[in-house]
């Protein structure tokens, strides 16, 4: 079935350093891919997205590619910061189908120390 | 900026009975939504809501579950009655009919 299959953390880095958290899915149609951000106490935030094939999106420092040859939608930053801290949830919709529902990993938690 | 409120924040109930949870989208989406995160779990698909009926729900959605917009603000997910597996976190979200969803921040429902 239609799933998406995220790293599992918790993870926690030193600020400054490389993120990259992995995203695969699996779906029957041709989805488009979402990271959501959830901050400490708040709800779920839209981060980032991309609806086609190679799209890259991104926001706030924070990339990521739409693979649809490898089913990826891998999350990177270059450079993280303390206020990155929060759990990151990879999710999809499908387009066709009339679906409206979003499917999502587990979330990562990220903890960035100064 | 517009975004979707909920309430409560937290809510405590007994096994068996019946709770609701409130929720207000951005004043002009049309298509709203429910899903919940047990703790430790993925945030999964409850149902959604357009044009003033369900359009699509998942398994978790049985009879014990409605949902509402009373008024031309507000939009209601009942639990008729509780179990303990219903503890988790409860999220509402809006859209316009594009593909992105606002979420709004949560409600925590603990059953005892």
């Amino acid at each position: 079935g239609d799933s998406v299959t995220q790293m599992e953390g918790p993870v926690t880095l030193s600020e400054e350093a490389f993120l990259t958290i992995n995203c695969t899915y699996t779906a029957t149609g041709y989805p488009s891919l979402f990271w959501y951000v959830q901050y400490p106490g708040e709800g779920l935030q839209l981060l980032l997205k991309a609806t086609k094939a190679d799209d890259k999106g991104s926001n706030k420092g924070f990339e990521a590619t739409y693979r649809k040859e490898t089913t990826s939608f891998h999350l990177e930053k270059g450079s993280v910061q303390v206020s990155d801290s929060a759990v990151y949830f990879c999710a999809f919709r499908l387009t066709q189908g009339g679906s409206e529902k979003l499917v999502f990993g587990k979330g990562m938690k990220l903890t960035v120390n100064p | 900026e517009p975004e979707v409120t909920q309430t409560p924040s937290h809510q405590v109930t007994q096994m068996g009975q019946e709770v609701i949870l409130r929720c207000v989208p951005i004043s002009n989406h049309l298509y709203f939504y429910w899903y919940r995160q047990i703790l430790g779990q993925k945030v999964e698909f409850l149902v959604s809501f357009y044009n003033n009926e369900i359009s699509e729900k998942s398994e978790i959605f049985d009879d014990q579950f409605s949902v509402e917009r009373p008024d031309g603000s507000n939009f209601t997910l009942k639990i008729r009655s509780t179990k303990l597996e219903d503890s988790a976190m409860y999220f509402c979200a809006s859209g316009s009919g594009g593909k992105t969803q606002y979420f709004g921040p949560g409600t925590r429902l603990l059953v005892l």
